[in-house]
């Protein structure tokens, strides 16, 4: 079937640790995004990607990174300079940036820094 | 600077009908979508309106107004399944997505 594989769903990491989530799609999107999702507030971008080789940040960019060296996979960096990364974390693509088809999300990665 | 409104928590008998609202103020508008997320999992698409008026599917329906920046969501005869938030997004002049916050809709029995 075709869908949104993220891994790992539950990731525990020290402070100073940088972790890399993992983002995989077969629906042959070409836009790929990240979102954060913290209590009581909406979805907040982190980065997103609309080809291969290319991603642009979004609006909470700092202390992450992510490549896009291949079409399926848009993986993201939490480093050490994020300063409160504990969080939901969600993978989503769509066919084209601005498509105003829906985006599919993978199940989400949570991330508690202990 | 733009903003989503939604309620944050409804609650709601099985059997009956809810609306939730969503107020919106954007850099343009370039379409509305509802999503629905059950806790601790991923939003699921529910409907996506760019035109004035009502589209329904199912138990489900969403209205647009965009002269008054505002939507909703209608879920008629409610199940415990629908138990979850419900969260809007609006599509601004960059194409990009601004979320509502969810309402976290409680159904009782």
């Amino acid at each position: 079937d075709g869908g949104i594989t993220q891994s790992p769903k539950y990731l525990f990491r020290k402070e100073g640790q940088n972790v890399t989530l993992s983002c995989e799609q077969n629906l042959n999107h070409d836009a790929m995004y990240w979102y954060r999702q913290d209590p009581g507030q909406g979805l907040r971008l982190i980065y997103y990607s609309q080809i291969v080789n290319d991603f642009q940040k979004g609006d909470i960019a700092e202390g992450y990174s992510v490549s896009r060296e291949k079409k399926e996979s848009f993986p993201l960096t939490v480093t050490s300079a994020q300063k409160n990364p504990t969080a939901f974390y969600l993978c989503a693509s769509s066919d084209a940036l601005g498509s105003t088809g829906e985006l599919f999300f993978g199940e989400g990665s949570r991330l508690t820094v202990l | 600077g733009q903003n989503i409104d939604q309620p944050t928590e409804m609650t709601a008998t099985e059997g009956a009908i809810v609306q939730i609202n969503c107020t919106y103020q954007t850099s343009g508008f370039n379409g509305l979508f509802w999503y629905q997320q059950h806790a601790g999992e991923a939003p699921t698409f529910l409907s996506y309106n760019v035109l004035d008026g009502l589209e329904e599917k199912g138990r489900f329906s969403s209205f647009l107004s965009r002269s008054k920046g505002y939507s909703y969501l209608l879920l008629k005869e409610l199940q415990m399944k629908d138990s979850a938030s419900y969260l809007c997004a609006v599509m601004d002049s960059n194409y990009q997505l601004i979320w509502g916050a969810g309402t976290k809709l409680i159904i009782k029995p």
